[in-house]
């Protein structure tokens, strides 16, 4: 059974600076990963979808890497702002019917 | 272009009722997927339908069924309410009709409360 594990839980950083977030997963079989945000009480919102086939996204201020072997891809995001106090959520497809496989999330907050 | 809806937002029932909540997708997406977020466990995957067809289900109770119609939007219905069903469903929608390699777009969600 996939499992999805999300490092750290909880993260503040000054605004301006480069951060990074983590993500792992055990079956390293995925058909692709996406990273999303929700905002307290909101749905999700989509932020980078990445390929199996493929080892980074890019949008933006944001960075999405993929390293399918060994079960990990980071979100990087450049110079954080306040409007970027989150949770970010990944999530993995792994081809079949079992829809989207999340972990629990990083809780953002960017000190304005 | 509208995005996923859902509706109500939220939702108030006690213990044993039924609940019903609906969802829309964007238009000419096929696929409708519902999640369940409930405090503490992180978003699990529920149903899965396509093309008006159950494809999957969640590890989840028979007491949580649903159904798409010829619109493509999707119904969920939970039976037999319990304290544990109190969470915040969400919808989301792709165009792919097998499940995979699209972006899933999600709804803004459904917060039942069960009292």
């Amino acid at each position: 059974k996939q499992e999805v594990t999300q490092i750290p839980a909880a993260l503040s950083v000054p605004e301006g600076e480069n951060l990074v977030l983590n993500c792992s997963f055990t079956d390293s079989a995925i058909y692709n990963l996406q990273w999303f945000r929700q905002d307290p009480g909101k749905g999700l919102t989509s932020l980078l979808l990445i390929q199996s086939s493929q080892r980074e996204q890019t949008s933006g201020r944001l960075n999405a890497s993929l390293d399918k072997s060994s079960g990990r891809s980071t979100l990087y995001i450049a110079a954080s702002q306040p409007g970027d106090s989150a949770t970010y959520l990944c999530a993995v497809h792994g081809g079949g019917a079992d829809g989207l496989t999340f972990g629990k999330g990083t809780h953002l907050i960017i000190q304005p | 272009e509208a995005g996923v809806t859902q509706s109500p937002t939220h939702l108030i029932k006690t213990r044993g009722q039924q609940a019903t909540l609906r969802c829309s997708p964007i238009s000419g997406h096929t696929s409708v997927y519902w999640y369940q977020q409930a405090l503490g466990l992180g978003l699990q995957f529920l149903l899965w339908y396509d093309e008006g067809e159950e494809r999957n289900r969640g590890n989840f109770p028979p007491r949580f069924s649903g159904r798409q119609f010829p619109n493509y939007s999707s119904e969920l219905n939970v039976n037999a309410l319990e304290l544990e069903d109190s969470a915040l469903y969400l919808c989301a929608s792709s165009s792919s009709g097998d499940g995979v390699g699209e972006t899933q777009y999600f709804g803004p969600g459904t917060r039942l409360l069960v009292l």
